[in-house]
């Protein structure tokens, strides 16, 4: 499916480095999340924007800074991340306000923080 | 405290049985559930779901029945095939909330042996 693409597929970063996640989405909806995969755990929500506004964060540390410039891009920030920050960001976007409408995913980014 | 669990980690069927894939959960306020697929270095693919107020959705060899009393939740498929073999979550989404936010299970790896 290329509703929803990511970019870099893969990432390799120090913990001093900047770096940013982008996401794109086709499909013409008004809202789009960021959620976190760490081995053998489930999906993590980490933010949802809605209409472009932040609607969501949940509990996320402030070294991950999200953007959304219009409805169908959004960026992952990255500043002084951590090891335990290697994980699988994957970013997803629905269509809010016409009853029951699936999230629909990228292929996610793999991030590897050194 | 995990809200969605998929307790059993992998499932292995032959080709042309049935594959039964199995969910609990515990927030009453869950009103529409969904299974998305998983394939190796792919995003989670939307596959199929159910509103509350049904008990049952098919869709071709896929099949979601959904047991509210028992808040369990399971995905047939009928006949499997080695295509089939994958890592499938479910995910469920509570009533309020700007965004709808998905909750998800761990994941269950479904192999189908030919």
């Amino acid at each position: 499916e290329t509703g929803v693409t990511q970019t870099p597929r893969h990432l390799v970063m120090g913990m001093t480095n900047k770096k940013s996640l982008k996401c794109e989405q086709h499909l013409g909806h008004n809202a789009m999340y960021w959620y976190k995969q760490s081995a053998k755990k489930p999906l993590e929500l980490m933010f949802v924007y809605n209409f472009k506004e932040q609607t969501e964060n949940n509990s996320v540390p402030s070294r991950f800074s999200p953007e959304c410039p219009n409805s169908s891009h959004l960026f992952l920030h990255l500043h002084t991340l951590q090891p335990e920050d290697s994980a699988l960001y994957l970013c997803a976007s629905s269509q809010l306000g016409t009853g029951d409408q699936p999230q629909h995913f990228g292929d996610g980014t793999r991030l590897s923080i050194l | 405290d995990q809200q969605v669990k998929q307790n059993s980690p992998s499932l292995s069927v032959q080709e042309g049985r049935i594959s039964i894939l199995n969910c609990d959960y515990t927030n009453s306020m869950f009103d529409y559930f969904l299974w998305y697929k998983k394939y190796p270095a792919e995003g989670p693919t939307f596959l199929i779901s159910i509103s509350s107020i049904k008990d049952k959705n098919e869709d071709g060899r896929f099949t979601v029945f959904l047991n509210k009393s028992a808040k369990h939740l399971s995905l047939h498929i009928v006949p499997s095939q080695p295509g089939d073999s994958a890592v499938y979550f479910c995910a469920a989404r509570e009533g309020s909330g700007s965004a709808r936010q998905l909750t998800f299970g761990s994941g269950t790896q479904l192999t189908v042996l030919p």
